[in-house]
């Protein structure tokens, strides 16, 4: 299967900021990617879609000037949250598509904003 | 949309009592994947399944695709402390994207 990294593990951050997170795929080349946003005993909410080289494609609700998608490589996809707020706290997590309709995930990103 | 039942919600077991969890669906999967999630952890893959009927083990865990490809169940025989976590169905109808069932938590005590 695919290595995933996913950087960083855990961020805290003021209100108001930015936050980038970076998800990785070690092994495999990736031309579609997957943000996930998971709340504490919850299953997995897909937020968007990652395309290398266009445009990510958003999951109803989910609102890409919030969470912008950036996957200019075949190994590397970002999501920034930009103008973060207390409302935005939660566990982020991305994942590799390899083709076979299987998804290899991160390890996730905790993220807090104060 | 599409959607998956996943149950039991939890489960609280003795170590070395088997276990089962089962995943439906209102419509057809062509692939039922298992993963399990510790605590802060991103979900890691146990079991793939892609044909109908398809019965696949990994270890102690066994799974299989259900005949009606609206189905899959897992299960985990002789259950040992570390398999403490939460267990999640996901299914793939053709397009790229999974669906997922809510979860099974499993507890197991010594």
């Amino acid at each position: 299967g695919a290595v995933v990294s996913q950087h960083p593990s855990r961020v805290i951050c003021k209100s108001g900021t930015s936050v980038k997170i970076e998800c990785r795929s070690l092994d495999f080349q990736a031309t579609t990617m997957f943000w996930y946003r998971q709340f504490p005993k919850q299953s997995l909410m897909l937020m968007a879609t990652s395309n290398e080289g266009s445009k990510a494609t958003y999951e109803q609700g989910v609102e890409k000037d919030k969470f912008l998608i950036n996957h200019a490589s075949l190994t590397l996809s970002t999501l920034t949250v930009t103008s973060a707020h207390p409302e935005d706290s939660s566990f982020y997590i991305c994942s590799v598509s390899t083709g076979a309709n299987i998804q290899y995930f991160g390890a996730g990103t905790r993220l807090s904003v104060l | 949309g599409q959607q998956l039942n996943q149950s039991p919600q939890s489960m609280f077991i003795q170590e070395g009592e088997d276990v089962s969890m089962n995943c439906t669906s209102s419509s057809i999967f062509n692939t039922w994947l298992w993963y399990k999630q510790d605590p802060g952890e991103g979900p890691v893959l146990l079991i793939a399944l892609y044909k109908a009927g398809e019965l696949t083990s990994n270890g102690r865990l066994t799974a299989q695709f259900g005949i009606t490809r609206k189905d899959s169940f897992l299960n985990i025989s002789a259950s040992i402390p570390s398999d403490v976590g939460i267990y999640f169905c996901a299914g793939n109808s053709g397009y790229s994207t999974l669906t997922f069932g809510k979860g099974t938590m499993l507890l197991v005590s010594p």
